[in-house]
């Protein structure tokens, strides 16, 4: 079935910094790859996504970028801010499942 | 615009017993979905509530069930309960479906002894 590796599974970094976090999908027909943060005692938030027809897509600090190729997608945060701590989730869905699949989660912790 | 509200926030249950939980999606959305978070294997998906219809289904055995009004608002049961049913219950509400965007409410933390 479709798998989702999230890696690193923690990643601590100075503020001001920039934090990267990498997923691998398996399902090469997957066309949908939101990502979510999730504070403590919170449900998932959806912070920025990006579909298999675009590359990179910036919001402000945040950006996403798509390889299809080697079907892998990262996130990348800029100027990291102490309130950017949480643990962070990418997922994938494919027509074919119509599922959509977490990565295990990574724990960000921004250090003032 | 209100948020995806799920109810009640926190259960304890005995072994044996059931439960229902609820989900009350953002207006306009159709479709719910459930998912089960643990600390071992993460978010797992659930099944699918599309206008009352299931429309798809996870690898959860069948004492988990749910259900969808015709208000979009949906349930979910979980029956003859096991301790490693204790997790977060998340609802997210979407649109149309799983590929579009989904909001999660804030889960429901069920407590097995």
């Amino acid at each position: 079935g479709e798998n989702v590796e999230q890696h690193p599974s923690t990643l601590s970094v100075q503020e001001g910094d920039s934090a990267v976090i990498k997923c691998t999908y398996s399902d090469s027909a997957s066309n949908y790859f939101p990502w979510y943060k999730q504070e403590l005692g919170k449900g998932p938030q959806l912070i920025i996504d990006i579909r298999s027809n675009v590359g990179e897509k910036k919001d402000q600090r945040i950006a996403v970028t798509l390889n299809k190729t080697a079907k892998h997608f990262s996130l990348h945060i800029t100027e990291t801010q102490p309130e950017d701590s949480a643990v962070y989730f990418c997922a994938a869905t494919s027509p074919r499942t119509d599922k959509l699949i977490f990565g295990t989660g990574t724990r960000l912790q921004v250090f003032p | 615009k209100a948020g995806v509200t799920q109810t009640p926030r926190y259960l304890i249950k005995t072994r044996g017993q059931q439960v229902t939980l609820s989900c009350s999606p953002i207006s306009g959305h159709r479709s719910v979905s459930w998912y089960q978070q643990t600390p071992g294997q993460g978010l797992q998906f659930l099944f699918e509530y599309f206008s009352e219809t299931q429309r798809n289904k996870g690898n959860f055995p069948g004492r988990f069930s749910g259900r969808q009004f015709s208000n979009s608002r949906s349930e979910m049961n979980v029956s003859t309960l096991e301790l490693g049913d204790s997790a977060l219950y998340l609802c997210a509400s979407s649109l149309t479906g799983i590929n579009t965007e989904a909001f999660f409410g804030q889960g429901t933390r069920l407590t097995v002894v």
